[in-house]
């Protein structure tokens, strides 16, 4: 089966600075690559998604980098503010199948 | 509002008691899932529903029995949990090829 590996399991930034989250999987079938924010006491939620077809997804302060030959995915968040402060995860899935693979999260920390 | 909506929110029982968790999916989804989510741990796959049919199970202890009567309910029955079983249960829908999860709020369970 897949295996996730994601780091660091914490990280604490200042407001203003970047934050990178790696994540590393093991089945190079995998093809959808997804990473959820999920804020203390609330659901995981969807921020950023990217398929193997693309390397790259930009979206405003966020951004996800894919790198299939080494199988490795990354979340990039720029201009970090205290409201970013959550637990993230990545995932990885394979084509039709119905099962996510999960990091173990990563607790991001912005000190304002 | 995500569209999948787990009831109850909360629920403490001791550990000879029967209960069961909801959850309710109105996005038209056809696959379905419950994960546990303890502390400091990944979000660990306990059931996968497709199409009504469970097509994974995760070694999961026969303490828990999922049922899933139609492709928009969900059902996790528990009897004689331990206390080790408190925990995040999250459920969990998404459509079949290559979309994202789409997470409830959640049952904070409290095995006493």
């Amino acid at each position: 089966g897949e295996n996730v590996e994601q780091h660091p399991s914490t990280l604490s930034v200042q407001e203003g600075d970047s934050a990178v989250i790696k994540c590393t999987y093991s089945d190079s079938a995998s093809n959808y690559f997804p990473w959820y924010k999920q804020e203390l006491g609330k659901r995981p939620q969807l921020i950023i998604d990217i398929r193997s077809n693309v390397g790259e997804k930009k979206d405003q302060r966020i951004a996800v980098t894919l790198n299939k030959t080494a199988k490795h995915f990354s979340l990039h968040i720029t201009e970090t503010q205290p409201e970013d402060s959550a637990v993230y995860f990545c995932a990885a899935r394979k084509l039709n199948f119905n099962k996510f693979y999960f990091g173990s999260g990563t607790k991001l920390n912005v000190k304002p | 509002e995500t569209g999948v909506t787990q009831t109850p929110r909360h629920l403490v029982m001791g550990m000879t008691n029967k209960k069961s968790l909801k959850c309710e999916q109105h996005l038209g989804h056809n696959a379905m899932y419950w994960y546990k989510q303890s502390a400091k741990k990944p979000l660990e796959l306990m059931f996968v529903y497709s199409l009504e049919e469970r097509v994974e199970n995760n070694s999961v202890p026969s303490r828990f029995s999922p049922e899933c009567p139609n492709s928009s309910h969900l059902f996790l029955h528990l009897h004689t949990l331990q206390p080790e079983d408190s925990a995040l249960y999250l459920c969990a829908s998404s459509q079949d090829m290559n979309t994202e999860a789409f997470f409830g709020q959640g049952t904070r369970l409290t095995v006493v």
